[in-house]
Order: C-alpha cells, then structure tokens, then sequence
C-alpha cells in the first residue's frame, strides 16, 4: 500500500504562506494525491487533489514533483481558522484491483497571530 | 445540498454488547465509507460500499460489518464491543468514480466502557 509521510507538526505565522510537505515515494502512476484537513473532532475537509500536474482552487495550492515521490500543499495566507491537522493521502489500488483512502498521521498546523 | 449526516453523534456502550451506526450520505452519492480514529491510530478505512456491494475492505475484525441500502444510506454495526473500540467513527460519501473527492460526516463518538 502506498504510504504518506508528514512531519508531525508546523507553526506559521498568520497571513504568511503555511507549506506542509508530504512524502509518498511509494506512489503508483495512476494513484492520486489528496489534502484534508481535520479541525478538533469534527469530520476532515477536502482540500484540494491531483495526479501529475500542480493543482490550484479557491483554498490552496497543491505542488507534485516531477517524479511524483512528494508534494506540497501551500495556504497562501494563513489565518487563525486554517488552525487544523493537515492529511496528505494517497488512494491506493489494492492488488484485487480496488481501491481505498490510506490516510497518514497528518501535520498539527497552528497559524499563530 | 444537506451534508452527511451521521447519527448519533454520541454513545456510550458496555464492553459486549453491541452497537449501530447510521450514516446518510449526500444526495446522489452512491458510495459511503467508513472510517475509525482514534488518537493511537489515527484515521483507519474500515470499509466502502457502492451500490449495495462491499467494494473494498480494511484490515478489521469481523466483529466490524456494514451494509447499504437501496437510498444509499448505510449502517456500520459492531458485535462484542471491547474497550479498544472506543473511537470516533467517520463517514463519508461520494459519487464512486476515479478521483473523487470523499465529503464527511461528523462522526459518531463511541465509548465503550
């Protein structure tokens, strides 16, 4: 299964760029990446996603590497609310040919005023 | 567009008996899967269903079960709780198809005692 690897936590400053790297080396080419965020107990929140290309939407922007091993998940402007757990999934293809959402440990980001 | 809706939101068990949970998902959407957290573990697929049919299965016992209706709706049930359930339980909902983007519920949180 494809796996994620996030650093456990980050602080940025408000209105500064928050980037959380993520780092799937052991993503298949027809695997997508994913963003979620979780806010204290509530059900997580769909970011943003992508295959190959970088990704861009109202809330972030999402930067694969060429090779694919790794991404970025850049907040352009950080504020107090995007305080959250950041998850970076990868669905993976199971060997019977279907597929599910392996979630990692996920970033702590705390936006800081 | 009303939301997930997973209900209860709260519940608390004695070890062994069993329990059910309900999830709504979003109108349209006919795949639902669920999901356990827990602060050791973190966010684990437990299953997804797709039009009725179990699609894809994570690595629970068998105490673990679900099912999906004809509206979509599903239900997760859990036989012989042990205290090791107690979790935030987490669904999520959305068309099925390559590349979605899955929408979640708030979770029911169970103790089990």
């Amino acid at each position: 299964d494809a796996k994620t690897t996030q650093p456990p936590s980050m602080d940025c400053a408000e209105g500064r760029a928050a980037n959380l790297p993520c780092n799937h080396s052991t993503i298949s080419g027809n695997e997508y990446v994913y963003w979620y965020r979780q806010i204290h107990s509530q059900g997580p929140q769909y970011i943003i996603h992508g295959l190959k290309n970088n990704e861009t939407n109202e809330m972030a922007s999402l930067i694969i590497t060429e090779d694919r091993k790794s991404s970025t998940l850049i907040l352009p402007h950080a504020t107090l609310r995007d305080t959250a757990v950041y998850y970076c999934i990868v669905r993976g293809w199971t060997t019977s040919g279907t597929y599910k959402y392996i979630f990692g440990t996920g970033t702590r980001l705390k936006v800081l005023a | 567009k009303a939301g997930v809706t997973q209900t209860p939101r709260y519940l608390i068990k004695t070890r062994g008996q069993q329990v059910t949970l309900s999830c709504s998902p979003i109108s349209g959407h006919r795949s639902v899967s669920w999901y356990q957290q827990t602060p050791g573990q973190g966010l684990q697929f437990l299953f997804e269903y797709f039009s009725e049919t179990q699609r894809n299965k994570g690595n629970f016992p068998g105490r673990f079960s679900g099912r999906q209706f004809s509206n979509s709706r599903s239900e997760m049930n859990v036989s012989t709780l042990e205290l090791g359930d107690s979790a935030l339980y987490l669904c999520a909902s959305s068309l099925g198809g390559e590349g979605e983007k899955l929408f979640f519920g708030s979770g029911t949180q169970l103790s089990v005692l």
